[in-house]
């Protein structure tokens, strides 16, 4: 069965500085993958998504991800962290049809 | 256009009531998925329906999860004889078709608390 999983519940960083959230899957196949990110009490919002077009995808406010099929991961991140970017981020994987997989989730702080 | 939307946003129920969550997908989506997300557990997989049909209803935690799409819109997710556990947040979700290229579109949940 895939899996997925988040290394890192928390991540904290300073305002301006790199954000790296990682991923990496479990599968005999290479799923589908999205990144979303969560807001307090709010419903999730897809950041970006890799679906084989191409390795290096970009998404919604500054973050992208690149698919390594060798490391099985595909780590979330943006150059500079900004106060708005405060929120718990999840990645999920899909194949075929139906159901996304999620991780656990990582909830990222910024510190000013 | 409009989102998903899902009402209650809120709900207390008492032990042993039965409770109906409901789900508004995204016009013209025919996919439609119902999530749970809980401290313990994180976001699980409840079922999901393309058109009025569930192919895959592997998540229901029990026999007291039941969920109904009628019309090929709407969605209920009933749970009956609620427990103490149930307590999370019920999200769902809708897709242009059921197919993981389709990104799925995410409502802001109801927050289900039994007593």
């Amino acid at each position: 069965a895939q899996s997925v999983t988040q290394l890192g519940s928390h991540v904290s960083v300073s305002e301006g500085a790199l954000v790296l959230l990682r991923c990496n899957y479990s599968s005999s196949v290479p799923p589908y993958l999205f990144w979303y990110v969560q807001y307090p009490n709010q419903g999730l919002q897809l950041l970006l998504k890799y679906t084989s077009a191409a390795t290096l995808v970009k998404g919604i406010n500054g973050f992208e991800a690149e698919f390594k099929k060798s490391e099985t991961s595909f780590h979330l991140t943006k150059p500079s962290a900004h106060m708005s970017d405060a929120a718990e981020y999840f990645c999920a994987g899909g194949q075929g049809a139906q159901k996304l997989v999620f991780g656990q989730g990582t909830r990222l702080t910024i510190n000013p | 256009g409009a989102g998903v939307s899902q009402s209650p946003s809120n709900k207390v129920t008492e032990k042993g009531k039965d409770v109906e969550l409901r789900c508004d997908p995204i016009s013209g989506h025919t996919a439609l998925y119902w999530y749970r997300q809980s401290l313990g557990q994180g976001l699980e997989f409840l079922i999901y329906f393309q058109g009025n049909s569930a192919p895959d209803k592997s998540g229901l935690p029990s026999d007291r999860f039941s969920a109904e799409r009628t019309g090929g819109s709407v969605s209920t997710l009933t749970i009956q004889r609620t427990q103490q556990e149930d307590s999370a947040v019920y999200l769902c979700a809708s897709s242009l078709r059921a197919l993981s290229t389709y990104e799925q579109y995410f409502g802001p949940g109801t927050r289900l608390t039994v007593t």
